[in-house]
């Protein structure tokens, strides 16, 4: 059974940083791309950081790139997420999910997380 | 960028009525829309792939279609766990999603 287990959202200060988890299990990490999608409070999905199943290459959002960092450990089917100069705008669930296709990076999204909560205080 | 636009914003539904949300993109995206289900406080579920690829476990009641810029995603017979919100989204050209559909109950 896949499962995917964030963790590391709290309360920021605007201007901070954090460094958000997913622990997965239940298929085989390192041979799909996964992804980073957040929410804002009664708000709509927007997709924030993708990187593929070795970690060379990564895919950021506009509104992200530049401050936010995706990366992965594969020894230990981690992904991460490192963001920086946070403003209270980007106060939303955090999501991580899993690439549903083994051939391709940018695919649909098959298995998400229950998310995790990132509140940027202004 | 590509841009997603979902209609209706909001839908007011029946049990066993049949339900049909539409998904626009702003340039062709050829097949590669995908379809989720959300719920208040859940995360977002698969339904949909490839335009009409029903996902696994998927009941069949869910079918989707469309290609280039025109999509549709339909419920043949309304049921109670279906009372949602419904997001389209493009994987053409990196990710996009639509701004949603909540079916509510009429």
């Amino acid at each position: 059974e896949v499962q995917l287990l964030e963790s590391g959202g709290a309360l920021v200060q605007s201007g901070g940083s954090l460094t958000l988890s997913c622990a997965a299990s239940g298929f085989t990490f390192n041979t799909y791309a996964m992804t980073w999608v957040r929410q804002a409070p009664g708000k709509g999905l927007e997709w924030v950081s993708t990187v593929t199943g070795g970690g060379e290459r990564a895919y950021y959002a506009d509104s992200v790139k530049g401050r936010f960092i995706i990366s992965r450990d594969n020894s230990k089917n981690t992904l991460s997420l490192q963001m920086n100069s946070l403003g209270a705008e980007e106060t939303a669930m955090y999501y991580c999910a899993k690439v549903g296709d083994t051939t391709m990076a940018i695919a649909h999204f098959d298995y998400w997380g229950q998310g995790t909560l990132v509140t940027v205080s202004s | 960028d590509i841009q997603m636009t979902q209609s209706p914003s909001t839908l007011s539904a029946s049990v066993g009525d049949r339900v049909t949300i539409a998904c626009r993109a702003s340039q062709s995206i050829s097949h590669w829309l995908a379809w989720y289900q959300q719920k208040p406080g859940k995360a977002p579920k698969l339904l949909i792939y490839k335009a009409s690829s029903l996902e696994s476990g998927v009941p069949s009641r869910f079918s989707g279609s469309g290609s280039g810029t025109e999509f549709t995603l339909t419920i043949s017979s309304l049921q109670p766990d279906d009372f949602a919100t419904y997001y389209c989204q493009q994987y053409n050209t990196m990710w996009t999603f639509g701004q949603g559909t909540k079916v509510e109950i009429k």
